[in-house]
């Protein structure tokens, strides 16, 4: 079935340093490849969908590429801060009404 | 921007309880989900529904029922509540093949203990 993998659990980091998280996918069909992020308290919020279309996606700082290849997808900031501390999740769409999430990234930035 | 309000936002119920959490969104979505979040786990999806009346089972629903009665409330029964259901739960909804193309809109959760 359809599975996307996330292995990062944490990840602890000083400001201005490079973000780089990785997830691995497995589908049948077409997906739509999105990242979200959740701050302390609230409930996750889209940030970055990259479709086998258009390969890489921006937003906020962030860069979500995709490899069909390798079926993986990763996200990178070239120089974090403190307010990015959340938790990353990646997360697959096959477009059959609902989505699948990875176990999700713990980012915490030092000032 | 959508709109999905969660309550209570917090709730402790003893084993073999009877728990009902709440979810109303404002933005006239199709579908509407109801997911657990724990450490180790992400987000799982217990149930979920393209409108009232309709409910389709997710991927972990056992010991969960949930309902739909109108296109904008969705409800999560736990009727026999156990420790194992101590969790975050989060309700979603998104507007299948809309322009905001399938994004899901979460609420800000509700923190469920089972002592």
């Amino acid at each position: 079935g359809d599975s996307v993998t996330q292995k990062q659990g944490q990840v602890t980091l000083s400001e201005d340093d490079f973000l780089f998280i990785n997830c691995t996918y497995s589908t049948t069909t077409y997906p739509t490849l999105l990242w979200y992020v959740q701050y302390l308290g609230q409930g996750p919020q889209l940030l970055l969908k990259v479709t086998t279309a258009n390969n890489k996606g921006i937003s906020r700082g962030f860069e979500a590429t995709y490899d069909k290849g390798t079926t993986s997808f990763h996200l990178q900031k070239a120089s974090v801060q403190e307010s990015d501390s959340a938790v990353y999740f990646c997360a697959l769409d096959t477009n059959a009404y609902k989505v699948i999430f990875g176990k999700g990234t713990h980012l915490h930035v030092l000032p | 921007e959508a709109a999905v309000t969660q309550s209570p936002r917090n709730k402790v119920t003893v084993t073999g309880g009877n728990v009902t959490l709440s979810c109303r969104q404002t933005n006239s979505h199709n579908y509407m989900y109801w997911y657990r979040q724990d450490t180790g786990h992400g987000l799982r999806l217990i149930h979920y529904s393209y409108g009232a009346g309709n409910l389709q089972i997710g991927d972990v629903p056992d010991g969960y029922k949930a309902t739909r009665t109108t296109q904008e409330d969705f409800f999560l029964l736990l009727e026999l509540a156990s420790p194992s259901q101590t969790s975050l739960y989060f309700c979603a909804s998104s507007d299948v093949g809309g322009i905001s193309q399938n994004t899901l809109y979460f609420g800000a959760g509700t923190r469920l203990s089972v002592l």
